[in-house]
């Protein structure tokens, strides 16, 4: 069955350093997706993405963020300028295109774990 | 904010069926109720959605009342692997998802 996948599974990093989360969605999925879950708190949406460009974002998805879809298959999340408080588990998922009966259920991937120290 | 509200823990017997209810009595008429998982450490899992009609597959079912104010996840069998959070979620089609705090589902042996 076909599944999203991220890298790395686990990230750690300086504060202030930039860091790259990639994902590769499913391969005919078409909206694409990043969220983040804080230890011990609720997954929050970062970012949707179709059609190569943002189709909504979060005010958590500041200017230190960035996506980018830079070949067919990867998906990236790119943080410029680490904080301590962007340590978390990022989560990319991507659907399919909707329409029909709606639907568009989301797959999410197993998440990286970012450490900024 | 969330727009469904959930039990915040439930025990339910290996082998029994677990009954997840979420109430959502704001719900409009274009949205879907999602239900998704999180077992521990892991990614968000989509389970089911549904509109109107009940719905089954080879997860779970999902029981929406005719005035579509609750709805209730049901695990036929559930098993120790069945344990984690529950998200209720009601969504346009398309759009974000918001995660509430869910339910955490704790299967007992």
């Amino acid at each position: 069955e076909p599944e999203v996948t991220q890298t790395p599974s686990h990230q750690v990093t300086q504060m202030g350093q930039e860091v790259i989360l990639r994902c590769v969605p499913i391969s005919n999925h078409l909206y694409f997706y990043w969220y983040r879950q804080i230890l011990g708190q609720k997954v929050e949406f970062l970012v949707s993405f179709y059609n190569n460009e943002i189709s909504e974002k979060s005010e958590i998805f500041d200017d230190q963020f960035s996506v980018e879809r830079p070949d067919g298959s990867n998906f990236t999340l790119k943080i410029r300028s680490t904080k301590l408080e962007d340590s978390a588990m990022y989560f990319c998922a991507s659907s399919p295109s909707f329409g029909l009966a709606g639907g568009n259920e989301q797959f999410f991937g197993p998440g990286t774990r970012l450490t900024v120290l | 904010d969330a727009k469904t509200t959930q039990p915040p823990s439930m025990d339910c017997a290996e082998g029994r069926a677990a009954n997840l209810p979420c109430n959502h009595s704001t719900i409009s008429g274009n949205e879907y109720v999602y239900w998704y998982r999180q077992i521990h450490s892991q990614g968000p899992q989509y389970i089911i959605h549904g509109l109107k009609n009940n719905e089954t597959n080879e997860m779970a079912s999902l029981i929406i009342t005719e005035d579509r104010k609750s709805s209730t996840l049901i695990l036929p069998h559930a098993t120790l692997r069945d344990t984690a959070v529950y998200y209720c979620i009601v969504r346009v089609a398309g759009d974000k998802i918001i995660f509430g705090k869910g339910t955490r589902l704790h299967i007992l042996p």
